[in-house]
């Protein structure tokens, strides 16, 4: 167990829906990462927050959204789903920036 | 554009031999870099890091190799066992500073 949790470990969906990941990140981390794994392309980042704010955004559609709340656990929000959005989706946390992730065990989503 | 790549898909070894797993990556500035294990059906688990001020980091049968010269990462194991097939990534800081990218990975392959 790495300290981050993920919810739900599955989640089976059809197009056009709206799903929402959760990731608690480990006790003592303030920094939060969404990371997208599919076959064809690898690790993708989408987005980074640290302590309830966001910093820093990478290859996120705009048709997905995250937060972070003050408890420090973190939503990703993923709409209008289409079949190429089905992939792993990880959580990783830090104590400082950019430093030592931890990744949780994902969620693997499956648009249908 | 920004990227981390290996130069191998796969490596397939017997138990007990050395592996090497190679990385080149693209930012000449990144002063961070980490090697990661994937195991099916798991989060990248953190193997070991390096500052770019090294160039060389050893840890428990794992060496890591830095040549900035030529942009260059290897991942070294010793003793290969078969606990340690599972998909291997380089990452790195990317240009902006925000975020850990990723190669695609090389899947390591050992056999008894």
């Amino acid at each position: 167990d790495s300290g981050v949790t993920q919810t739900p470990k599955h989640l089976i969906t059809a197009t056009g829906q709206r799903v929402t990941l959760r990731c608690s990140p480990r006790s003592g981390d303030l920094s939060v990462y969404w990371y997208q794994q599919s076959l064809d392309q690898g690790l993708q980042f989408l987005i980074q927050y640290y302590n309830g704010e966001e910093r820093a955004k990478g290859n996120i559609l705009e048709r997905f959204s995250a937060q972070q709340f003050p408890d420090l656990h973190s939503e990703l929000n993923l709409s209008s789903l289409e079949l190429g959005d089905s992939a792993l989706y990880f959580c990783a946390s830090s104590v400082v920036f950019n430093y030592g992730y931890t990744f949780g065990s994902g969620t693997r989503l499956t648009v249908v | 554009g920004e990227s981390v790549g290996l130069h191998l898909p796969t490596l397939s070894v017997q138990e007990g031999d050395n592996s090497i797993i190679n990385c080149a990556y693209s930012n000449s500035a990144s002063d961070y870099f980490i090697w990661y294990k994937q195991e099916s059906g798991k989060g990248p688990q953190f193997i070991i890091d390096i500052r770019s001020n090294m160039d060389k980091r050893q840890g428990q049968r794992v060496t890591v190799l830095l040549n900035k010269t030529v942009k260059h990462l290897s991942l070294q194991i010793a003793a290969t066992q078969p606990g340690d097939s599972a998909v291997y990534f380089c990452a790195e800081i990317n240009q902006a500073g925000t975020a850990l990218i990723f190669g695609k990975g090389t899947t390591l392959s050992v056999s008894s």
